[in-house]
């Protein structure tokens, strides 16, 4: 199935530093949404973007509705260690479906 | 509010065998997903339902699988028979109506078909 092109796949981070990543797609959505997933879990819903060119906060957790209504970022700053967990962005279509990118995977470094 | 209730959360079956998982939405939630998510992948939707009605089962694998939520409240995903390929995490999520895009999702069943 079609899948969201997002990056990176996976990235270590330190405590306090800040993070970024990013979701593209060739097609427009009407909604952009950003979801953590911890293992064993289903996803939890970080930040809902309805509008090109919001930008939204939740905490430390800032995101962006991309212009062209076909990308979409997420920043993280100053992580601690339960920032870790695989994060997801999903376009929403104006069927009500979503769909999902690959995720990116947080992790610490050792 | 009592989030999306899923089970069993584990399920481990030899191949040929049917299964099947069960899902509870956030109440007055109307619309109902099931998604299957591989590993290292992202949930892919398998079928959408609006109160009891399927309104998108076109990623359905309908040779096998089969989905029913007949009073527009709970709903069950059956697989008969299951296959090596189907092991994988079966996520529900629920919404509030049509329009509405924030999709709560529930925990999940992890199948291990052997």
């Amino acid at each position: 199935g079609q899948q969201l092109n997002q990056s990176p796949q996976s990235m270590f981070i330190q405590e306090g530093e800040d993070v970024s990543m990013n979701c593209t797609s060739s097609s427009i959505f009407n909604t952009w949404l950003w979801y953590k997933q911890d293992p064993g879990e289903g996803p939890v819903l970080l930040i809902a973007l309805y509008k090109a060119g919001e930008l939204t906060s939740n905490g430390r957790l800032t995101a962006q509705f991309g212009i062209t209504r076909k990308d979409s970022f997420l920043n993280i700053s100053a992580s601690i260690p339960s920032d870790v967990g695989i994060y997801f962005c999903a376009g929403g279509g104006s069927q009500g479906n979503l769909i999902f990118g690959k995720g990116t995977k947080l992790s610490v470094k050792p | 509010e009592a989030g999306v209730v899923q089970s069993p959360r584990y399920k481990i079956i030899e191949k040929k065998q049917p299964v099947a998982f069960w899902c509870n939405p956030i109440s007055g939630h109307n619309t109902l997903y099931w998604y299957r998510q591989n590993l290292g992948q992202g949930p892919e939707l398998l079928i959408r339902y609006e109160n009891e009605e399927a309104v998108d089962d076109s990623q359905l694998p309908k040779d096998r699988f089969s989905a029913e939520r007949l009073k527009g409240v709970d709903s069950t995903l059956k697989i008969q028979p299951a296959e090596l390929g189907d092991s994988a995490v079966y996520l529900c999520a629920s919404k509030r109506a049509i329009g509405a895009d924030t999709q709560y999702f529930g925990p999940g069943t992890r199948l291990t078909v052997l």
